[in-house]
């Protein structure tokens, strides 16, 4: 059975640190994977996605970015936060491009 | 750009009633249309898809499409407290955007015992 890992499970950080979160994702191989941000009371964007090992497609410019250094893991990342960054975000997986699966996420503060 | 409105923005039901939620899209040539239900903290989980005019049943829930009238809906029969959570739609693209899922705003559903 597949399972998808985020971390961390949440995290507090001040304006201007970096940042980096994960997504792992065993059982599937190859699968299609997808960064989502859901600010507090807003809407679920999508961030990016990627079809395979080594490319991304920015779907939002937030300030953020993304790779993914082997088959099943996808990283989001960024030098310097912002306050807007905010949020709730979600790593999701696909065989098909159309039923996406979602993490458990991970919880940002910026403060 | 893909513009996706749920409403109604939130709603309350007793228990054992029947709930309808409502989705419209802009995009007349999207091909796949899904419900999401995410629990407060917690990640969606997709509930119901379908790919052509029509309705699809799976137990209480029932998912309908238009796609001339750009809507589709969901109704929940016999609603239930466990129920209770934010309700998104989801509108993909064809072809190369068929990854590429837009989300409503959500419908928060509350099932009063």
């Amino acid at each position: 059975a597949q399972t998808i890992h985020q971390w961390p499970v949440a995290e507090i950080k001040a304006v201007g640190s970096p940042l980096s979160l994960g997504c792992t994702i065993k059982g599937k191989s190859s699968p299609n994977l997808y960064w989502y941000w859901q600010a507090t009371g807003g809407t679920l964007q999508q961030l990016f996605y990627s079809i395979t090992v080594g490319q991304v497609e920015s779907v939002v410019q937030l300030n953020l970015s993304a790779s993914r250094p082997k088959d099943d893991q996808f990283i989001l990342s960024t030098e310097k936060l912002l306050l807007s960054h905010s949020g709730f975000y979600l790593c999701a997986w696909s065989l098909s491009g159309v039923e996406q699966y979602f993490g458990p996420g991970t919880r940002l503060t910026v403060l | 750009q893909q513009k996706v409105q749920q409403s109604p923005e939130s709603l309350i039901v007793p228990e054992g009633a029947m709930t309808s939620l409502n989705c419209t899209f802009s995009d007349s040539a999207s091909q796949y249309f899904a419900w999401y239900r995410q629990h407060s903290g917690k990640a969606p989980k997709a509930l119901m898809s379908i790919f052509s005019n029509g309705e699809k049943e799976e137990g209480r829930f029932t998912i309908h499409l238009n796609k001339a009238s750009l809507h589709f809906s969901l109704h929940i029969r016999d609603s239930q407290p466990s129920d209770s959570a934010l309700y998104l739609c989801a509108v993909s693209g064809r072809g190369s955007a068929l990854g590429r899922l837009h989300f409503g705003a959500g419908t928060q559903l509350i099932v009063i015992p």
